[in-house]
């Protein structure tokens, strides 16, 4: 296992089409997490899964976007309608949480540009 | 609720110094502290943390910390910096159950030779 992977590395889009980002998280890992990264800031939580139920979503998670994990597996994380504003790194993160806390290993990210 | 302020967007240190990262937190419930390092288009990686126990925190690549919960501080130092270092980082705060973590806005370490 090579670690969180990450697909596309990098998007350029035109404004107002959608977009849809994959995750592969570490085999094994039932939490998987998104995050949002603009430009010289640290990056803020959007969306949690543990194995295939959304947990929680921030308020930065307009109804615009939506993510999903069928099956517990992999993740997709869909932008609709984008917006320049949506310019980003989008990062994911996995861990194995059973009660207590354990490392959380990032993937390197999706770079969205939007035109 | 949760929050993290990390007090300096730039340091520039030369070869060799001290390398000193401050960072301050809030938080309602005891917290799980982390630094992370980025370095450019690339992902996180895990420098250390703290959850409980020992507050002198050890690290890779020869950084550690200290939670002083007095101070709410979790400040990231290294004895000796090295061109490698240079790179971004980031403080970060979580509540134990979730996972979630609550990022600072980072601090550009530049090394100078």
């Amino acid at each position: 296992d090579t670690g969180v992977s990450q697909d596309p590395r990098h998007k350029i889009t035109k404004r107002g089409q959608n977009v849809t980002f994959r995750c592969d998280p570490i085999s094994e890992h039932n939490r998987l997490y998104w995050y949002r990264q603009t430009l010289g800031q640290g990056p803020e939580f959007l969306t949690y899964f543990q194995n295939e139920a959304q947990l929680e979503k921030s308020r930065l998670l307009s109804d615009r976007f939506s993510a999903e994990r069928p099956k517990g597996s992999f993740s997709t994380l869909e932008i609709q309608r984008t917006e320049q504003g949506d310019s980003a790194m989008y990062l994911c993160a996995s861990s194995l949480g059973a009660g207590r806390y354990t490392e959380a290993f990032f993937g390197q990210g999706t770079r969205l540009t939007v035109v | 609720a949760q929050s993290v302020t990390q007090l300096g967007s730039h340091v520039s240190v030369s070869e060799g110094a001290l390398v000193l990262l401050r960072c301050n937190y809030s938080s309602s419930v005891p917290p799980y502290l982390f630094w992370y390092v980025q370095y450019p288009n690339q992902g996180l990686q895990l420098l250390l943390k703290y959850t409980t126990g020992a507050t002198l925190v050890k690290g890779i690549n020869g950084f550690e910390a200290e939670f002083k919960k007095s101070e709410t501080s979790f400040h990231l130092t290294k004895p000796s910096a090295h061109m490698s270092d240079a790179a971004e980082y980031f403080c970060a705060v979580g509540p134990p159950n979730t996972g979630k973590l609550i990022f600072g806005q980072g601090t550009t370490l530049q090394v100078k030779p």
